[in-house]
């Protein structure tokens, strides 16, 4: 079945770093690839998503691009805030739009 | 604002008592989604719908219940033979495209005492 495979952190930088989160999946067809955020005692928000192969997603600084042939999507930003706290979630669609699956989510500590 | 509204936020519960949390939508979403997480942990499906009286397990079904009588409108039911309930929930809608992606309300926090 469909996975994702997400480095899990905590990751502490400090402000205006680079960030590199890893996110590789495993899929069957062509999937849809997500980055999510999620602040303390809230849900999920949409940060970005590419639906094909090459496409960048990009979103407040953050890039993401649909690597077919290495099967990934890294989240990347290449400046950090303290506002950028929070978990971040790799996750896959499958073909139909049906079913979703997201990795374990990786906690980021940014530092003044 | 359209949205996904999730109710209580907070909801406190004894051993044994059945326990319902509401999710309404007003995206006019086909598809919704029930997760549940745990600290530190990724999110598991626990129930989902496409279509209005139609639904599916997910991953953990076991020990909930769910409905959909109107589109807007899924509400998830934590009975008492859930043997683990105390967790974040989570519910999501989402239009019918293929590469749409899902969106998520507030949460409900369940605390079992």
């Amino acid at each position: 079945g469909n996975s994702v495979t997400q480095m899990e952190g905590p990751v502490t930088l400090s402000e205006e770093a680079f960030l590199t989160i890893n996110c590789t999946y495993t899929a069957t067809g062509y999937p849809s690839l997500f980055w999510y955020v999620q602040y303390p005692g809230e849900g999920l928000q949409l940060l970005l998503k590419a639906t094909k192969a090459d496409d960048k997603g990009s979103n407040k600084g953050f890039e993401a691009t649909y690597r077919k042939e290495t099967t990934s999507f890294h989240l990347e930003k290449g400046s950090v805030q303290v506002s950028d706290s929070a978990v971040y979630f790799c996750a896959l669609g499958d073909n139909y739009g049906q079913n979703f699956v997201f990795g374990p989510g990786t906690r980021l500590s940014v530092l003044p | 604002d359209g949205g996904i509204t999730q109710s209580p936020k907070y909801l406190f519960r004894k051993e044994g008592q059945n326990v319902t949390l509401s999710c309404e939508q007003n995206l006019n979403h086909d598809a919704m989604y029930w997760y549940r997480q745990d600290p530190g942990q990724g999110l598991r499906l626990i129930y989902y719908s496409q279509i209005v009286n139609d639904f599916q397990k997910g991953d953990i079904a076991e020990g909930y219940s769910v409905s959909r009588e109107k589109k807007e409108s899924f509400p998830l039911t934590v009975t008492s033979a859930q043997k683990n309930p105390t967790a974040f929930y989570l519910c999501a809608s989402k239009t019918s495209l293929n590469t749409g992606e899902l969106f998520f309300g507030e949460g409900s926090r369940l605390t079992v005492l």
